[in-house]
């Protein structure tokens, strides 16, 4: 069976780092298309950050410079390492796969991250 | 990247089809047959309902149903539930390797 859950999530102060990590059962990160989904309280979802097979990395405009996906092949776990953060970075992150890029077809369950003084 | 313009809602009662349109670009929806759909209900994760522009996969009701147009994707509810109750988005892959959400869509069942 599929499943993706994330950990890593907390309260963070603004400027400050959190690593968060996406831990994968039933299937290998390395071999398929990973990203990482976001959504502000009250807000839609947006999407953050994508690695692909090869190795390529991909982001958003807003986190781009600051934010860096990355997996541990051997653990099978993704993740997305976030610095310099922002009051506008506090939303409840997703990992999600990545259908040849035509949809996300399995998500976890989300992690709240939350930056603020 | 901004983001794809859905309507905030829209509502039915039960039994009867409602369409979800999403608006985009040449850039994104209009170049791309890489849009999918998604049900959110809060606090759960969301759930892809339709990927490919109209594929639907497997467990998902063919009560679920999409098309595109140009820069316009479409995703029909037919015989509304009141469990169809949810936040409903599309996303779209984009140029520049990046991907787009909708604003979102509050489906509510009469």
């Amino acid at each position: 069976e599929v499943q993706l859950v994330e950990s890593g999530g907390g309260l963070v102060q603004p400027g400050g780092s959190l690593r968060l990590s996406c831990a994968a059962s039933g299937f290998t990160v390395s071999s398929n298309y990973m990203s990482w989904v976001r959504q502000a309280p009250g807000k839609g979802l947006e999407w953050v950050s994508a690695i692909y097979t090869g190795g390529s990395t991909f982001y958003a405009d807003s986190v781009k410079g600051r934010f860096t996906v990355s997996r541990d092949n051997s653990k099978t776990t993704l993740y997305l390492q976030m610095n310099s953060l922002r009051a506008e970075d506090t939303a409840v992150y997703y990992c999600a796969r990545d259908w040849r890029k035509g949809g996300f077809d399995y998500w976890g369950q989300g992690t709240l991250v939350t930056v603020s003084s | 990247q901004s983001a794809l313009t859905q309507p905030a809602s829209v509502s039915g009662s039960p039994g009867q089809s409602i369409t979800i349109s999403c608006t985009g670009t040449s850039s994104d929806v209009g170049f791309y047959n890489l849009v999918s759909w998604y049900q959110h209900h809060p606090g759960k994760a969301p759930k892809l309902m339709i990927y490919e522009v109209i594929q639907r996969p497997s467990g998902v009701s063919d009560r679920f149903s999409a098309s595109k147009s140009g820069n316009t994707a479409s995703l029909t509810i037919s015989g509304l539930q009141a469990d169809d109750e949810a936040d409903y988005y599309c996303c779209s892959y984009s140029s520049s390797s990046t991907y787009v959400f909708g604003t979102g869509t509050k489906v509510t069942v009469l």
